[in-house]
């Protein structure tokens, strides 16, 4: 199974934009990309996904490298409840629909 | 609202004494997964089902039974708990053939075995 890495902190200051990156160079043709982020005490949710191309939605951006072997989530305007915990994950196309999670990027956000 | 449903919250048992946290969802689903989070090891899958009456061990099932008798409920079971299963768990669904789709999570099940 393929695997992530992502650091395990990073720090942002209030309504300024935060790249989270992750790299993932086993990841194979069939591998979808995903990010979920899981506020304290709460269970994980659903941020963005993508598989090749660059993808935008309300909560974020995911910039996708051209070899796949690496991304980036994007947060625009960091806010105080985007402090979490975000994973990047790969899922492969089986039966499982198994999703490998990593440790994650806890993003601390300063006022 | 579309949602998945855990109870109980949190839960203190004993060792050796069965219990079984509820997992339903209304979102029609054919995917649920169980998972245990644990500090710096993550989220691992437990147990997932595809289906009614279809499960599956997932990477630790140990300890661990399930059912999914009807496609809204996933039950899950520790039939003689241990302190190695005090954990935070969580249910997840997903609708069928969407591996891209998004999970449900629950809000979580918090458990000590003492």
């Amino acid at each position: 199974d393929a695997k992530t890495t992502q650091p395990n902190s990073m720090e942002s200051n209030e309504e300024e934009p935060v790249h989270l990156p992750c790299n993932h160079s086993t990841i194979s043709g069939t591998d979808y990309i995903h990010w979920y982020r899981q506020l304290p005490s709460q269970g994980p949710e659903y941020v963005i996904h993508g598989l090749t191309s660059n993808v935008n939605n309300r909560m974020a951006s995911l910039a996708i490298a051209e070899d796949r072997k690496s991304s980036t989530l994007i947060l625009h305007r960091a806010t105080l409840r985007d402090a979490a915990v975000y994973y990047c994950i790969l899922s492969n196309a089986g039966n499982n629909r198994k999703l490998i999670w990593g440790l994650g990027t806890s993003l601390a956000v300063n006022p | 609202e579309a949602q998945v449903t855990q109870n109980p919250r949190y839960l203190i048992t004993v060792t050796g004494k069965k219990l079984t946290v509820t997992c339903s969802q209304n979102m029609n689903h054919e995917y649920m997964s169980w998972y245990r989070q644990d500090p710096g090891l993550g989220l691992r899958q437990i147990y997932y089902s595809m289906n009614v009456e279809v499960t599956d061990k997932g990477d630790v099932p140990e300890g661990y039974k399930v059912s999914r008798k009807e496609k809204r409920n996933f039950p899950l079971i520790l039939e003689s708990p241990s302190p190695n299963q005090t954990s935070l768990y969580f249910c997840a669904s997903l609708p069928r053939g969407r591996v891209a789709e998004k999970l449900f999570f629950g809000s979580g099940t918090q458990l000590s075995v003492l």
